[in-house]
């Protein structure tokens, strides 16, 4: 079946260093890939997502970029803040049953001011 | 402002007890979603709803059943509570669409003794 593998299980940076959280996925068809993000005490919030190969999400300077052929879709910041602390998941969308989310392990990042 | 709200936010059941997790959204969304959080599980989906009246099983069904009496409201039931479902459980509403973005309620904290 579909599944999604995020390599890092936490991730601990200082103040402005850069941030990847790599993120790859196995599935038929082909699924939109998400980036949620999960304050401490809160449930997971929409990020962005890609639909397509080569696509580019964003959102509050994050990014990441849907590529088919590396089956990734890696989540990207140049300059972390204290405020990023969060666990981030990755998740594709089940393209057989429209509305269903498969997420990846999630990684715990923590940024030390 | 459109909301996921679950109650309890907290629970502590008995081996052998029955429990009952609410969730009510006003989305207006067809299609609702169980998912229990485990570390290193990230978020496995267990029941969803594509409306009202109608529950389907996700990937970890077992000892689980749903309940989808109307649009608003999806509740998960466990008919005789185990330690193994101990767990955080998130309820989530969305379209149903091939965006298939989810909106996650603030999660239900259940130990069972």
């Amino acid at each position: 079946g579909d599944s999604v593998t995020q390599t890092e299980g936490q991730v601990a940076l200082s103040e402005e260093d850069f941030l990847t959280i790599h993120c790859n996925y196995s599935a038929s068809g082909y699924p939109a890939l998400f980036w949620y993000v999960q304050y401490p005490g809160e449930g997971p919030q929409f990020l962005f997502r890609a639909s397509r190969d080569k696509e580019k999400g964003s959102s509050r300077g994050f990014e990441a970029t849907y590529d088919k052929g590396t089956t990734s879709f890696h989540l990207r910041k140049a300059s972390v803040q204290e405020s990023d602390s969060a666990v981030y998941y990755c998740a594709l969308g089940d393209y057989y049953n429209q509305g269903k989310l498969i997420f990846g392990q999630g990684t715990k990042l923590s940024i030390k001011p | 402002e459109a909301a996921v709200t679950q109650s309890p936010r907290n629970k502590v059941a008995v081996t052998g007890g029955k429990v009952t997790l609410s969730c009510n959204q006003t989305n207006n969304h067809n299609n609702m979603y169980w998912y229990r959080q485990d570390t290193g599980h990230g978020l496995r989906l267990i029941h969803y709803s594509y409306g009202a009246g109608s529950t389907e099983k996700g990937d970890i069904p077992d000892g689980y059943k749903a309940s989808r009496p109307s649009q608003e409201n999806f509740s998960l039931i466990l008919e005789l509570a185990t330690p193994s479902q101990t767990s955080v459980y998130f309820c989530a509403s969305g379209e149903g669409d091939s965006q298939n973005t989810l909106y996650f309620g603030a999660g239900t904290r259940l130990s069972v003794l």
